[in-house]
């Protein structure tokens, strides 16, 4: 199994650019969730899934959007980047409540 | 919303010693897991507690749920090398329906 796999590793993009983290699981989960991770900010949720066809926005959803069309794939999208999206996006999947999730290795994203 | 405080931020420890890091909500709790993050790596479950006054233990590390729900603490005996890292807990307000709630994280730091 390769869990969960988050593409491309590194970006750079453009102020006011938008673009597409892809995240996808092989672990038939229903839960999926987005995290930035920010130096001294720990991880703070963007949305979340908890089934192909249902979201739900976390604590930092404004710039960003996301889509659940199948159980596997939950991209997240950037609408317009900002210096501020500068981060390490983190995408997470967990089989459902009260099952711990497991992380993808990261993308980590610089705007300038 | 929910909030979940960590502290401390920074912890330095000579080899042997041990180590506590304490996590708190601002409301009760459905569930509450525990985290590790290498340097550079991605956050990877070690455990998750359900009942109140809930204790489990593995190997070296111990982790408590207080009666209350709203707080929980994982201390580690003896640490070693290898217990570098950043240690976050996370709540659920919903069972894990909601999403989870990180904490900032507790960086361990070993010095032999």
């Amino acid at each position: 199994n390769a869990g969960v796999t988050q593409t491309p590793k590194f970006q750079v993009l453009k102020t006011g650019q938008s673009m597409t983290l892809q995240c996808a699981q092989d672990m038939n989960h229903e839960y999926m969730s987005w995290y930035r991770q920010d130096p001294g900010m720990g991880l703070r949720l963007i949305h979340y899934s908890v089934g192909a066809g249902i979201t739900d926005q976390g604590e930092v959803p404004n710039g960003y959007n996301v889509s659940r069309s199948t159980t596997e794939d939950f991209p997240l999208r950037l609408l317009s980047a900002a210096p501020s999206q500068t981060s390490v996006y983190f995408c997470a999947s967990s089989p459902g409540q009260f099952y711990g999730y497991t992380f993808g290795s990261g993308t980590r994203l610089t705007v300038v | 919303g929910q909030q979940v405080m960590q502290i401390p931020q920074y912890q330095h420890v000579q080899e042997g010693e041990d180590f506590t890091t304490y996590c708190n909500s601002s409301t009760t709790l459905s569930n509450i897991q525990w985290y590790k993050q290498r340097p550079g790596g991605h956050p990877v479950f070690l455990i998750q507690l359900v009942k109140s006054g809930e204790v489990k233990k593995q190997k070296r590390l111990t982790f408590q749920f207080g009666e209350a729900k709203k707080n929980s603490s994982l201390h580690i005996t003896a640490t070693q090398t290898t217990d570098v890292g950043t240690y976050f807990c996370a709540g659920g307000s919903g069972g894990g329906a909601d999403g989870l709630t990180f904490g900032k994280g507790t960086h361990l730091i070993i010095q032999p």
